[in-house]
């Protein structure tokens, strides 16, 4: 069975501070690994995907995840972060119909 | 726009009502997926249809009901509603799960 387990539910950081929201999955198969955003109001969108190949991945919007597997795991995270960023965060992996839990970043000048 | 279109956005109803909620998946997915978030239950998938057959079942209740047709578009049908129903329903759809998903902007369900 495939699942993902968000160890923060909310995660508070002041502006331009760095942040890393956090994501251990848990298979027994090659996965694949999924971070999405939700703004407030608003649904899902893809923020960035962990397929195969280079263990970095990165977002347009300058967040990056690293696919660790000896540690099981796919923080989410970026140096310096916006008020813009303030968002619920949301770690799937392939197959895995149910989402974490999420995790609510709030961003605070 | 993701692609994925929800109707309608909003809807207020009353206990032991029926309501159907549609979603019509980007063009080209076969697949499609149901999802209810609520603040005390998070994210909780709810159904998966692919190509008009279903797929996949999660802690959708007896109560509720979806389906997709040959066109692609899926509703669900929630009957007999009560006041824990009230939650936003999002739709997702997907060609290959390889890809991820990509999420409509949800029905926000009231239940008065």
């Amino acid at each position: 069975a495939q699942s993902v387990t968000q160890l923060d539910s909310q995660v508070p950081v002041f502006e331009e501070a760095p942040v890393e929201l956090r994501c251990n999955y848990s298979s027994s198969v090659s996965v694949y690994l999924f971070w999405y955003v939700q703004y407030p109001n608003q649904g899902l969108q893809l923020l960035l995907k962990y397929l195969s190949g280079s263990t970095l991945v990165e977002s347009i919007n300058g967040f990056e995840a690293e696919f660790n597997k000896s540690q099981t795991s796919f923080h989410l995270r970026k140096p310096s972060v916006h008020i813009s960023d303030t968002a619920e965060y949301f770690c799937a992996v392939l197959y895995a119909l149910n989402f974490g839990k999420g995790t609510s970043l709030l961003v605070t000048p | 726009d993701s692609g994925v279109t929800q109707t309608p956005k909003h809807l207020i109803t009353a206990t032991g009502q029926r309501v159907t909620l549609r979603c019509s998946p980007r063009s080209g997915d076969l697949s499609v997926y149901w999802y209810q978030q609520s603040l005390d239950q998070g994210l909780q998938f709810l159904i998966q249809y692919y190509n008009g057959e279903e797929r996949a079942k999660g802690n959708i209740l007896e109560r509720f009901s979806a389906q997709q047709f040959p066109d692609l578009h899926s509703e669900l049908n929630l009957s007999s509603l009560e006041l824990g129903d009230s939650a936003l329903y999002f739709c997702a759809s997907s060609l290959s799960g390889n890809y991820g998903y990509t999420f409509g902007s949800g029905t926000r369900l009231t239940v008065v």
